[in-house]
């Protein structure tokens, strides 16, 4: 199938700094992507929904100021976590759509805000 | 987006059938049904998806009675390996595509 890749699979960063995470479509074009949030022992919970060219829709209850979401091509999606503090501590999965509708999921993320 | 009802927790043995039922009431006449696994630190992997009767890949077996108000996975002779948490979602059209809402899951432990 499909691959989708993140970067980094892992980070750890201070109170107040921002993270750049990257998810990547290695072997076809997504002009729909989406990013997740998973804190431990629970369900994934869609953050917000990514597409090419224009701006991400987010979900209810999701600061979009904080949580910033760049795709600029058909084969990256990144998302911005601004001032990180503890509780965004979380494991943080992209998913993207292939040509043939169907959705791939990366690896995930996991950050840890100290 | 059709809620889905899961059991929160399964225990079968190595070598047994494992059947996984999802109940999805308020399911729409254009939802599919797709399941997905997964491992701990690890995105969800797609297991199967069907919209009515029965599904069966080479790993899973999907049913899907004529109401289409549940849907049970069934993976045959599991293994220690598919300790997993086992999520069923409905959505609109073709699910695996489009904006996908995830519920509780199913953690399923396969002992020796």
């Amino acid at each position: 199938g499909a691959v989708v890749s993140q970067h980094p699979s892992w980070v750890i960063c201070k109170s107040g700094t921002s993270v750049k995470i990257e998810c990547r479509s290695l072997d076809f074009q997504a002009t729909t992507m989406f990013w997740y949030r998973q804190f431990p022992k629970q369900s994934l919970m869609l953050m917000a929904t990514s597409n090419e060219g224009s701006k991400a829709t987010y979900e209810q209850g999701v600061e979009k100021d904080k949580f910033l979401i760049n795709h600029a091509s058909l084969t990256l999606s990144t998302l911005t976590v601004t001032s990180a503090h503890p509780e965004d501590s979380s494991f943080y999965i992209c998913s993207a759509r292939h040509q043939n509708n169907e959705q791939f999921f990366g690896p995930g993320t996991r950050l840890t805000v100290l | 987006l059709a809620k889905t009802t899961q059991p929160i927790s399964m225990d079968s043995y190595e070598g047994q059938e494992v059947n996984i039922t999802c109940s999805h009431n308020n399911i729409a006449t254009n939802d599919y049904i797709t399941w997905y696994q997964q491992f701990p630190s690890q995105g969800p992997r797609f297991i199967i998806q069907g919209y009515k009767t029965k599904v069966t890949n080479e790993v899973a077996s999907l049913f899907i009675p004529a109401d289409r108000k549940s849907s049970t996975l069934s993976l045959p002779r599991v293994s220690l390996s598919d300790t997993a948490v086992y999520y069923c979602l409905v959505g609109d059209g073709e699910t695996s595509g489009s904006r996908l809402t995830f519920g509780e899951g199913t953690q399923l432990t396969v002992n020796p």
